[in-house]
């Protein structure tokens, strides 16, 4: 129980154009939900935390006008990169808070290359 | 939150136990002890937490000291499929909660 998944597991896009990433919770609620971006061979970065009909709320140095974060539902959030440039180009991975509170639950991660 | 310490990192045989040390000495009273760990390019995964008291799971055990500044993660029989990097987080709990991975230590096991 508790697998959140995440589309699409990887994409390739010419500069310029914008890129919408999945994150759905399949067997749980996810009243929240975050967005990390992890460059090579680098820990994991929180980019945002999302609550299901409210706005997300950004990290320092995180632009919100780029990344743009929608969670509609229990169940979907979405990353949409605007504008995406090469050093965009990262693995970005979800997580949710599932049954147990104390616990977060991660998608499988969706690489970004960016021409 | 408060800062973890964990060596870059440690190699280990196949079927022989492994213990992964983590510092943590400006740990809060309330701050619980998350233990996550990264496969190659997969998301994260939860393996164990607690709070003082010594913790055992299907996956492994969390062995905390007594003044809970330090942790060691014990995996009885590592198996080839627990390369992994290995993240000690502090947590204060509650919903709506932040992680914060800091560089962790990839375990490296061998046949």
């Amino acid at each position: 129980g508790a697998v959140v998944s995440q589309h699409p597991s990887w994409v390739i896009c010419k500069s310029g154009t914008s890129v919408k990433i999945e994150c759905r919770s399949l067997d749980f609620q996810a009243t929240t939900m975050f967005w990390y971006r992890q460059f090579p061979k680098q820990s994991l970065m929180l980019m945002a935390t999302s609550n299901e009909g409210s706005k997300a709320t950004y990290e320092q140095g995180v632009e919100k006008d780029k990344f743009l974060i929608n969670h509609a539902s229990l169940t979907l959030s979405t990353l949409t990169v605007t504008s995406a440039h090469p050093e965009d180009s990262s693995f970005y991975i979800c997580s949710a808070d599932g049954p147990r509170t104390d616990t977060q639950y991660f998608g499988p991660g969706t690489r970004l290359t960016v021409l | 939150d408060a800062k973890t310490t964990q060596p870059n990192s440690m190699e280990s045989n196949e079927e022989e136990p492994v213990h992964l040390p983590c510092n943590h000495s400006t740990i809060s009273g309330t701050d619980y002890i998350h233990w996550y760990r990264q496969l190659p390019s997969q998301g994260p995964e939860y393996v164990i937490h607690g709070l003082t008291s010594n913790v055992n799971n299907r996956m492994a055990s969390l062995a905390i000291a007594e003044d809970r500044k330090s942790s060691t993660l014990i995996l009885h029989r590592a198996t080839l499929r627990d390369a992994a990097v290995y993240y000690c987080i502090l947590h204060s709990g509650g919903s709506n909660y932040k992680l914060t991975f800091g560089k962790g230590t990839l375990l490296t096991v061998n046949p």
